[in-house]
């Protein structure tokens, strides 16, 4: 049973546009959430965090929404250039420990220029 | 600064063969995790070491995997006997210390197929 879903396997849009990528969670006890960002034949790399005493993060192009009572979080991309066309995980913890995370499917993301 | 090494990237082994995946970890880098991706999944945790020691091995199917970490040396995943459902991409990656998982650097994983 997936504890941690990514509905979409995979998403296309324009340059410039928002890109929005969603994850579902069913373990409430879940506090701790990132998303990585993987190329092909490399290794995930990190990408932003979230903690449940926050709704929002915000690095750059980059912006986390959680929405506990939903148990949904979602990745906003804007705008979206070429170069983030990539695989995006989610993970989730219900701790901030290294080995503990249970990482989403993963969605592609295709920009396309 | 060299990042966290993985070789083989490509291994293919045929069923009852054994299979080694060797990490460097990033230099000064004492803390070692290994990850298995099946396709269409996403990374599921397999076991985390220190430097000699096997400190969670929770996620590590019961036979055939074992998992080393030498004072000198990479770390090491063997698998004994491989089947066909060991076909997948195993990432390792390192974290300087037993920290936040936005600290672990992840490889560029080994690939392995068995025939």
């Amino acid at each position: 049973d997936q504890q941690v879903k990514q509905n979409s396997p995979s998403l296309s849009v324009q340059e410039g546009r928002i890109s929005i990528l969603n994850c579902d969670y069913t373990n409430s006890m879940f506090d701790y959430f990132l998303w990585y960002k993987k190329y092909p034949a490399e290794g995930p790399t990190f990408l932003i965090s979230i903690s449940s005493i926050k709704d929002k993060n915000e690095d750059g192009r980059f912006t986390v929404f959680l929405n506990k009572s939903a148990k949904h979080l979602s990745l906003h991309i804007v705008p979206s250039q070429p170069g983030d066309s990539a695989v995006y995980f989610c993970a989730a913890s219900e701790d901030n420990y290294g080995q503990n995370f249970v990482f989403g499917p993963g969605t592609r993301l295709s920009v396309l220029p | 600064n060299a990042g966290v090494m993985q070789n083989p990237r490509h291994l293919v082994r045929r069923r009852g063969q054994e299979a080694r995946l060797r990490c460097s970890p990033m230099k000064g880098h004492s803390h070692v995790y290994w990850y298995r991706q099946l396709p269409e999944e996403g990374l599921k945790f397999m076991v985390y070491l220190q430097k000699e020691n096997i400190i969670d091995e929770s996620g590590m199917p019961k036979e055939r995997f074992s998992a080393e970490f030498p004072k000198e040396g990479p770390s090491i995943l063997r698998i004994q006997q491989v089947v066909r459902g060991d076909s997948a991409a195993y990432f390792c990656a390192s974290s300087l210390t037993m920290a936040h998982q936005e600290t672990q650097y992840f490889g560029p994983g080994t690939r392995l197929l068995v025939l």
